[in-house]
């Protein structure tokens, strides 16, 4: 079945820094790719996705770009806040249900020291 | 705009009660979902609807959980009785369907469920 694989968080990054959170996919077709932010106390929040393959989504700095030949959706940014501090979601759509749902990553927390 | 509407946004209860949970999808969207989010498990989904028709509720824990979709602007997630392990942050998403280009799922701000 289709599955989400993430890097184990949690990460831990000083201001500025790069930032980079692996996601790996398993899909049968060609799904749409997606990573979602939750802030703390909040629900998700669309951050950004990319709908076919060499698709690079981007978003407030974060930019993904969907690579079928590696079925990889990395999340990276060139200079991460303390803002950025978060739980981030790697996820796909599962079109072979009607409906089409996200199959979601475990997640990986992300804490950014000033 | 007024987004994914859900109330209570806390519930505290004790074990054996019957707990009640409310969501308002954006108006237009024809899909909604359900989630649990405990640290335990991650986040789960429960159950979605498309056209206020139920199509997989293979997430719904037990019998003790069930869901319903009345019209295409309201739906309930119902625990009876409940119990300590119901303890989580329940998710309310909604999503026009249809199109490839309307996947993205947009979440509520969820509600603290407390069991004791």
């Amino acid at each position: 079945g289709n599955s989400v694989t993430q890097m184990e968080g949690p990460v831990t990054l000083s201001e500025e820094a790069f930032l980079t959170i692996n996601c790996t996919y398993t899909a049968t077709g060609y799904p749409s790719l997606f990573w979602y932010v939750q802030y703390p106390g909040e629900g998700l929040q669309l951050l950004l996705k990319a709908t076919k393959a060499d698709d690079k989504g981007s978003n407030k700095g974060f930019e993904a770009t969907y690579r079928k030949e590696t079925t990889s959706f990395h999340l990276e940014k060139g200079s991460v806040q303390v803002s950025d501090s978060a739980v981030y979601f790697c996820a796909l759509s599962d079109r072979d249900n009607q409906g089409g749902k996200l199959i979601f990553g475990q997640g990986t927390e992300l804490s950014v020291k000033p | 705009d007024a987004g994914v509407i859900q109330s209570p946004r806390h519930e505290v209860t004790e074990m054996g009660q019957e707990v009640t949970l409310r969501c308002k999808p954006i108006s237009g969207h024809n899909s909604l979902f359900w989630y649990r989010q405990t640290m335990m498990r991650g986040l789960e989904l429960l159950i979605y609807f498309n056209n206020n028709v139920p199509i997989d509720d293979s997430g719904m824990p037990e019998d003790r959980f069930s869901a319903k979709m009345p019209n295409a602007s309201f739906s309930t997630l119902k625990i009876q009785p409940s119990e300590p392990r119901d303890s989580a942050v329940y998710f309310c998403a909604s999503r026009a369907s249809g199109r490839t280009d309307q996947e993205t799922q947009y979440f509520g701000p969820g509600t603290r469920l407390l069991v004791l």
